[in-house]
Parts: structure tokens; sequence; C-alpha cells
């Protein structure tokens, strides 16, 4: 079984601030990895897929780096807004054998007008 | 624009009930998958499809059966529900991530 770890398990934030968190996965067997975005009651949505060390993806505020050779990826939210509260969630996809991500157990990101 | 459509959102079963959890995706994806999410343990894989007729094992799958007959769909069947399988399911097709569906919440009483 694999384990993907992700850190801090939940965040407040105050509004207009800038945070980031941090997803821990296998260095080894590495194809790609997911971040999340699963607002309550709601299904999971993607936001970035990374595949290359050094990898750094962009969506608006929200920004992801990849580091596969120390098995890390950081997400980073600039100038937060109460519509990012969220569980944020990554998982590690290792390509071959049995198909499938695994995922970390998320942050749940709090943020405070 | 339908993309991974779950049915029932909710179901409530007596233990040793059977019951399936329909899934269908439009997007045409090969991939398809269902997952099981509890708290403090983060989502599991219980079997997945790399097409059709073709379906594995993944982490959970004790309890449960697939079946791939078509690409489009991808029921997920419970044969003796028990309480440790009351959970939020998932299901999930792959294309770029995964795109979910909006979950069915079991409760097995």
């Amino acid at each position: 079984i694999l384990n993907v770890e992700q850190s801090p398990q939940s965040l407040h934030v105050q509004e207009g601030d800038s945070t980031n968190f941090t997803c821990s996965f296998p260095s080894s067997n590495f194809y790609a990895l997911h971040w999340y975005r699963w607002e309550t009651a709601k299904s999971p949505e993607a936001l970035f897929v990374m595949t290359l060390n050094g990898d750094e993806k962009k969506k608006g505020r929200i920004s992801a780096t990849l580091n596969t050779k120390e098995g890390y990826s950081y997400l980073y939210i600039k100038g937060s807004q109460p519509e990012d509260s969220a569980t944020y969630l990554c998982a590690f996809y290792s390509g071959g054998g049995a198909d499938g991500l695994t995922f970390g157990k998320g942050t749940h990101l709090i943020i405070q007008p | 624009n339908a993309g991974v459509t779950q049915t029932p959102k909710f179901q409530v079963l007596k233990t040793g009930q059977s019951m399936t959890l329909q899934c269908a995706q439009d997007m045409n994806h090969e991939y398809m998958s269902w997952y099981r999410q509890d708290p403090g343990m983060g989502l599991r894989l219980i079997h997945y499809s790399v097409g059709a007729g073709i379906t594995d094992q993944g982490e959970v799958p004790n309890g449960y059966n697939v079946s791939r007959s078509t690409t489009e769909d991808f029921p997920l069947r419970l044969l003796s529900a028990a309480p440790s399988q009351t959970s939020v399911y998932f299901c999930a097709s792959k294309g770029y991530g995964y795109t979910f569906g909006s979950g069915t919440r079991l409760t097995v009483v």
C-alpha cells in the first residue's frame, strides 16, 4: 500500500492571505501527481495533473509545484477568498501494475472573512 | 455534457440486502473506477476497469462485484450488505485527471 501524506490536516486562513500546503508521496515508480479540490456535498474536481520533476502549474490564484526526486508537491493559494474553502486532495499515480490513484487524506482549508 | 452520472444519491439498506450502484459516463473514457470515502481514511479504490470486459480489484474489493459490459456503464454491486459498508461511494472515469460522479451516501443498518 502506497503512502501519500498531506499536511496540515486542516488550516484556517484569513481572507486575503496566501497559503500553501504539502503532499508527500513515494519518490520511486512515479508517473503522475494529481491535485483535486473537493467542496462539501460535491464531487472532487480536478485541478492539476503533474508529471515532470520541476513542473509548475497555475490556475488563477492556485498554483502547484512538483519535486519527484524528493517526493513532494506544494499547492499554493494566493490572496485566499471564501470560495477557496474546500478540502484539497492530492493523489499519486504509479502508472504500472494495479491501476488507480492513491489519495492522501486531504487538507481541509477554511477561509475566514 | 453530463460527465459521470451516479445513482442513487442516498440509500439505506438492511444488513444482508443486495443492491447495485449505477455509474455512467458519456466521455468515452476507457478507464473507470469506484472509490469509497470514510472519515479519516481518504478515498480508497474498490474496483477499476480499463475497458469494456476488463475489471480488476483495488485496495478494498471484498463484498463488492463489478462488471463492464459497455464503455459507458460501470455498476457496483453489494452482494450482502454489512454495516461496515456504510460509506460514501464515488465513481470516476479517467481523462485529464479523473472526473468524479456526485457520490452515493449508503447507510447499512
